[in-house]
């Protein structure tokens, strides 16, 4: 079975600070992607990427930056963490072509900054 | 840009009643799309997708749906909903029409099984 594995499940921190959110795939997939989901706005995509050091914006990149040095992970970087970036992220992958592949997701990474 | 509409956000359904979760998709072209479902506390599960062919589409868990292109349709549904069925449910689009391949979701609708 693929596995996303996002180490952190709950964090809380305070505003201004640094925040990295790990997230590893053991399936060699090609793509990786980051969300984030607040209650009645599901699922808005921050990052994507489809090779390692290769990064693009979604469709919500303002306040994130990401890093995939190797292609199993992919990391996303809050410089200076805000209140408005309290919500649950989630990190997803899947081979390259994703239309003929699933897109599997890891269990989420709940962020409360205060 | 594609995007989808779930209208109904809460739905409370009799555990052993049918259910049906409306899905209603924008996209340009022949759209690939999902349905997803997280569990309370859960990263997201694929229950089925639609590419092309049969436009019912059988899933994991007992779901299945049907695309209907003519109302730009993907409703979810399951005949028998038992408890384990609580959960949030998600329609996806696919943007496949560049390189992007980026997956546009809806808000999600929130099942609640009664007893």
């Amino acid at each position: 079975d693929v596995k996303v594995t996002q180490s952190s499940r709950y964090l809380v921190k305070r505003t201004g600070e640094k925040v990295f959110l790990e997230c590893v795939q053991d399936m060699d997939h090609e793509n990786m992607f980051w969300y984030r989901q607040d209650p009645g706005l599901g699922l808005r995509l921050i990052y994507f990427s489809y090779d390692v050091k290769m990064k693009e914006k979604g469709d919500i990149p303002e306040g994130y930056s990401v890093s995939r040095e190797k292609k199993e992970r992919f990391s996303l970087i809050l410089e200076s963490a805000s209140t408005n970036q309290t919500s649950m992220y989630l990190c997803a992958s899947s081979l390259a072509r994703a239309y003929g592949n699933t897109i599997y997701f890891g269990e989420g990474s709940w962020l409360t900054v205060v | 840009a594609q995007s989808v509409t779930q209208p109904d956000i809460h739905i409370t359904v009799s555990e052993g009643a049918s259910l049906e979760l409306r899905c209603n998709y924008s996209y340009g072209a022949t759209p690939y799309l999902f349905w997803y479902v997280q569990s309370p506390g859960q990263g997201l599960q694929l229950l089925l997708k639609y590419f092309s062919g049969d436009t019912l589409v059988q899933g994991i868990k007992g779901f299945e749906a049907e695309f209907k292109r003519s109302q730009s349709s993907f409703n979810l549904r399951k005949p028998s909903v038992h408890w384990s069925d609580a959960a949030e449910y998600f329609c996806a689009v696919l943007n496949h029409s560049s390189n992007d391949y980026k997956l546009s979701f809806g808000a999600g609708t929130t099942v609640t099984v009664r007893a």
